[in-house]
């Protein structure tokens, strides 16, 4: 199992452009979470999902959107990208309780 | 949601045990206790959890108190490996399974 995996590793944004950042589990698990990571602090939760289809906001959504039309991923869509979305951002899975996290995708908007 | 606190940094010396305290006063009684930590920039790996009695697996044991309102991660024999951010976490009972992160503690295992 490859596990959780994203794409891409890293990016550089300018202000206004858009990006889908993705992430696919090959685990089964019904449960998908998004979550960012600003330097030296904790994780956010922005969006998550509890099975295809099915998706809702966490702590901090805005400027997001994300969709669930499989299992298996869960991709997260910024638009117009703003300097405040630098970030790391780390998807993760679970069935439903231990959380299995990707690598993360490293963020910057200039 | 329940909020956790805990301490910011801690120090343990290589091959001593690291005890890492959490407080989560407000938990309620079908609430969980999860700890994940964070090694570098990588993302966050699942420790342990427990509900009210302690647990003990591979990696650590979770003591909690008889009140539930405090806990504590004890790694037995730390290494430099274990040398990461450590959190604890309440997790919501809604059946989302939604986890609030909060900023850890830094452990760092000194040689």
């Amino acid at each position: 199992n490859a596990g959780v995996t994203q794409t891409p590793k890293f990016r550089i944004l300018k202000i206004g452009q858009s990006m889908t950042l993705q992430c696919t589990q090959d685990m089964n698990h019904n449960y998908m979470y998004w979550y960012r990571q600003d330097p030296g602090m904790g994780l956010k939760l922005i969006y998550y999902s509890v099975g295809a289809g099915i998706t809702d906001k966490g702590e901090v959504p805005n400027g997001y959107n994300v969709s669930r039309s499989t299992t298996e991923d869960f991709p997260l869509r910024l638009e117009l990208a703003a300097p405040s979305q630098t970030s790391v951002y780390f998807c993760a899975s679970s069935y439903p309780d231990e959380q299995f996290f990707g690598p993360g995708t490293r963020l910057t908007v200039l | 949601d329940a909020k956790t606190t805990q301490p910011t940094s801690m120090d343990c010396a290589e091959g001593r045990a690291a005890n890492l305290p959490c407080n989560h006063s407000t938990i309620s009684g079908n609430e969980y206790v999860y700890w994940y930590r964070q090694i570098h920039s990588q993302g966050p790996q699942y420790i342990i959890h427990g509900l009210k009695n302690n647990e003990t697996n591979e990696m650590a044991s979770l003591i909690i108190t008889e009140d539930r309102k405090s806990s504590t991660l004890i790694l037995p024999h730390a290494t430099l490996r274990d040398t990461a951010v450590y959190y604890c976490i309440v997790r919501t009972v809604s059946g989302t399974y939604k986890y609030i992160f909060g900023t850890g503690t830094r452990l760092k295992v000194l040689a």
